[in-house]
């Protein structure tokens, strides 16, 4: 069974870090492309990064270029979003979720809570 | 970027009603827009891939359509698990776009 779990959310303060991790399990992990989607609160969903299944590509909206990094350990099998320079406007609630081979999201993680606020 | 337009944002429904929902996109997508559900403080499932294919455990009530840019999800005989948000997404390139959703409520 396919099991993406997430963790390290909370509350930050603006301007801060903080680094969600993605722990999988179920498949193959460095078969595939990973992604992060958030969704503020009562708001849509939004992708916001992805990378290749070994690392050597990544891809990010552009709200979050030079502040957010993906990274992955495939020894680990986990996904990784470093948020740096957080704003208010970051706070949401970040998924994991797993591309298959034509590009889409077919299995989300539970999602992890970010509050950005002083 | 490509913009899903999503109509409508909201619909009050019965059982048993034929619901649909559209996703306009600006540009050319071709086949690569799914469908997705969530209910509240849950994630997104899958519904509909690649515009008209029923994902895996999804209930033959529910379809997905094309129409040059307009895609549709379409629940036949809609029930109360049916009662969520939906969403498109597309996927023919970066930065992947979703659309702002679809809320179900029951009248």
């Amino acid at each position: 069974e396919v099991q993406l779990v997430e963790s390290g959310g909370g509350l930050v303060q603006p301007g801060r870090s903080m680094k969600l991790s993605c722990a999988a399990s179920g498949f193959t992990f460095n078969n595939y492309d990973m992604a992060w989607v958030c969704q503020a609160p009562k708001k849509g969903l939004e992708w916001v990064a992805t990378i290749s299944y070994d690392g050597s590509s990544t891809y990010y909206r552009d709200s979050v270029k030079g502040r957010f990094t993906i990274s992955r350990d495939n020894a680990k099998s986990t996904l990784y979003l470093q948020m740096d320079s957080l704003r208010s406007e970051d706070t949401a609630t970040y998924y994991c979720a797993r591309h298959n081979d034509y590009g889409d999201f077919d299995y989300w993680g539970q999602g992890v809570m970010v509050t950005v606020s002083s | 970027d490509i913009q899903m337009t999503q109509s409508p944002s909201s619909m009050s429904v019965s059982l048993g009603d034929t619901v649909t929902i559209t996703c306009r996109a600006s540009q050319d997508v071709g086949i690569y827009v799914n469908w997705f559900q969530q209910k509240p403080g849950k994630s997104p499932r899958r519904m509909i891939y690649r515009a008209t294919n029923l994902a895996d455990g999804v209930p033959s009530r529910f379809s997905g359509s094309r129409s040059g840019s307009d895609y549709s999800l379409t629940i036949s005989s809609l029930e109360s698990e049916d009662v969520a948000d939906y969403h498109c997404l597309q996927y023919d390139e970066y930065p992947y776009t979703f659309g702002a959703g679809t809320k179900l409520e029951l009248k």
